[in-house]
């Protein structure tokens, strides 16, 4: 059971938009910057928002994070076969047992 | 740009010790955090702990008792060691940079390096 939900699956159409959750508590999204990263499989994990709502260079600005209280949500545009991947959201846990941790992460099917 | 590579046996057998190194190239290892994360066959991701270059670390406190991470600044590498494995420590263990000033996020990764525990 990871601290942060993610929804398992999502999925849309090509060139459709698709968000995904990550919900969290006020000692880990409440309190410090969450990131996401895209793994296709059998591929490391790649950074795609960093700080809540930042873009790595090199990452299409079709890829947008952002952040309200505990919860945490990624935004893709314009879908395309390309980002069928497993993504995650991640964030330090403040908590007695501090400690990074990541969401149980979201398969998104382009379909 | 910088880029990661562990390196490492493929193959432990249980009880023994895991050992990993993750060797950065194209940038230093100065003045930023560097983790190691795993992820068993299937599943989602785990971070295990971090060091900064000067050597403080932190780790996830499931693993703690069985966690080292250390660094070595002149060979621009830092490295992985986890006790008495067991089964549960199979996965695909992946080193990457954490940040400068504080440890919020992983970037870049390294390719990842599957260890199997053996019976």
């Amino acid at each position: 059971q990871s601290v942060l939900t993610q929804p398992p699956s999502v999925s849309a159409a090509p060139g459709q938009k698709v968000t995904i959750s990550c919900s969290g508590s006020s000692s880990n999204i409440g309190k410090n910057y969450v990131s996401w990263y895209q793994q296709v499989p059998g591929t490391a994990p790649k950074l795609l928002i960093y700080d809540n709502d930042e873009r790595p260079s090199g990452i299409p600005d079709r890829f947008s994070g952002s952040k309200s209280g505990t919860s945490a949500t990624l935004g893709i545009t314009g879908l395309q076969t390309g980002d069928e991947a497993n993504y995650y959201c991640g964030t330090w846990d403040s908590s007695l047992s501090a400690n990074w941790v990541f969401g149980g992460g979201t398969k998104l099917t382009v379909l | 740009q910088v880029q990661l590579q562990e390196s490492g046996p493929g193959l432990v057998k249980s009880s023994e010790t895991l050992s990993l190194t993750c060797t950065v190239s194209g940038g230093s290892i100065s003045s930023y955090y560097w983790s190691w994360i795993r992820q068993p066959p299937g599943e989602g991701l785990e971070w295990i702990g971090y060091i900064y270059y000067s050597g403080n670390t932190f780790y996830n406190p499931s693993l703690k008792s069985r966690v080292t991470i250390s660094v070595d600044t002149s060979k621009n590498q830092f490295s992985l060691k986890l006790r008495s494995v067991t089964a549960a420590d199979t996965a695909v263990y992946y080193c990457a940079r954490s940040g400068r000033s504080s440890p919020r996020w992983f970037d870049p990764w390294g390719q990842g390096s599957l260890v199997t525990v053996s019976s």
